[in-house]
């Protein structure tokens, strides 16, 4: 089954305590991204990724890092996590062959930061 | 600035009264624009995508369609199953960054 799958799907941690968001695609997926999604806000893009070692920021990337070091895998990071991180987060990936396909969400991240 | 604005927020309908969500949107290009739905607790579902003014897509229910300036999506004879928050984004020319709209959150009532 065609899939991306994000871990944890629930975090509650403390100030300052880095932490890690996995996320995997089994589709082959050239193009890789993280959200925030926040009430009032929508989704914002975090950053995005085109291939392996080829990343690039969205609208909100301050206080983020990523990696991109295998083609199936897009992990977000937040060294020192602060309460205005505490959001939904969504991985997405897609396709870039023939242009503009759509983009496939996991299910979220819940993370909440004290 | 590029933005994307969704219209209305939230939508009552009962079942079988057809109506329509609006996305209008400023970006200098358009790459592409994208409905989704999303259900709670779960990522959005894609459902279209349009490229140019006058193109049309339908699925089921579902009938999107995309101006210059807009986007929308007419719902026909709708069913308690199509409540849901429909989110618009739009990619602008030249860049493969995503810009979403708050969505409309849609309840059909039976």
């Amino acid at each position: 089954e065609a899939q991306v799958t994000q871990n944890p799907r629930y975090l509650i941690t403390v100030t300052g305590k880095k932490l890690t968001v996995t996320c995997s695609q089994n589709m082959n997926h050239e193009y890789m991204s993280w959200y925030r999604q926040d009430p009032g806000l929508g989704l914002r893009q975090i950053y995005y990724s085109m291939n392996v070692e080829v990343t690039d920021k969205g609208d909100v990337p301050e206080g983020y890092k990523v990696s991109r070091k295998e083609k199936r895998n897009f992990p977000l990071i937040l060294e020192s996590p602060s309460p205005n991180q505490t959001s939904l987060y969504f991985c997405a990936s897609s396709s870039l062959a023939g242009g503009n396909q759509p983009q496939h969400f996991g299910d979220g991240t819940r993370l909440s930061i004290l | 600035e590029d933005q994307v604005t969704q219209s209305p927020e939230a939508l009552r309908l009962q079942e079988g009264e057809s109506s329509s969500l609006n996305c209008s949107y400023t970006v200098s290009g358009l790459r592409g624009l994208f409905w989704y739905r999303q259900d709670p607790g779960k990522g959005p579902e894609f459902l279209f995508t349009l490229y140019s003014a006058g193109e049309e897509k339908e699925k089921e229910r579902l009938k999107a369609t995309l101006t210059k300036k807009e986007s929308f999506l007419h719902i026909t004879a709708p069913k308690p199953e199509d409540s849901a928050t429909y989110l618009c984004a739009v990619q602008e020319a030249g860049t493969y960054k995503y810009i979403f709209g708050t969505g409309t959150r849609l309840k059909v009532l039976a």
